[in-house]
């Protein structure tokens, strides 16, 4: 059983440009939801995808895109990079909506 | 809105000194508690999901407690390798989403 994987591992971007992270879901798992996690905070919730469809948003602005495939892996798109966009971005997979969250290791993001 | 609070911030031991960590919580309907573990740069690792008040789950050193109002993470004979920093998180009724406290960084001196 494979578990949540994301790429890349590391990113640096320029303020104004756009990037995309992507995530493949562990095995079996048709909930993916994207986190923001800023330096010595929690992570911050920023949408969950079930069955290809967003089905909860937290409070990002709508630069803050994603998409979920048929195979249930997804992206997190971000526009108009700000410098505090700058953190650690989460993906975490699940069986359903309710729990049970697998994360993955994370795309560490930097905007200069 | 579902607030998590954690305490302490940072916490040092000593390598078999027992402790334990708060976690406050505000939610409307609990559906679960979830504590996890994440070591510097990588994920949050999956520990103990609790779901009513009076429940207990054990794993190896560590053992998850919950009330109405809070739960404990206690930690027995700590080593090293429990250094890390520790995460709160619930789920309310009506709600998606996992809602994070900030965590406690906790340090096992040999």
């Amino acid at each position: 059983e494979t578990g949540v994987t994301q790429s890349p591992t590391h990113l640096i971007k320029t303020r104004g440009q756009q990037v995309t992270l992507r995530c493949s879901s562990q095995s079996g798992h048709n909930t993916v939801s994207w986190y923001q996690q800023a330096l010595g905070q929690g992570p911050q919730f920023i949408f969950q995808y079930y069955r290809e469809e967003e089905n909860g948003r937290g409070n990002f602005p709508p630069r803050f895109s994603g998409l979920q495939f048929p195979n249930y892996s997804s992206e997190l798109n971000v526009n108009a990079l700000e410098l505090d966009d700058s953190a650690l971005y989460l993906c975490a997979s699940s069986l359903d909506t309710e729990g049970g969250y697998t994360f993955g290791s994370g795309t560490r993001l930097t905007v200069v | 809105e579902d607030q998590v609070t954690q305490s302490p911030e940072a916490l040092r031991l000593q390598e078999g000194e027992s402790s334990s960590l708060n976690c406050s919580y505000t939610v409307s309907g609990l559906r679960g508690l979830f504590w996890y573990r994440q070591d510097p740069g990588k994920g949050p690792e999956f520990l103990f999901t609790l779901y009513s008040a009076g429940e207990e789950k054990e794993k190896e050193r560590l053992k998850a407690t919950l009330t109405k109002k809070e739960s404990f993470l206690h930690i027995t004979a700590p080593k090293p390798e429990d250094s890390a920093t520790y995460l709160c998180a619930v789920i309310g009724a009506g709600s998606y989403q996992l809602t994070f406290g900030k965590g406690t960084k906790l340090s096992v001196i040999p």
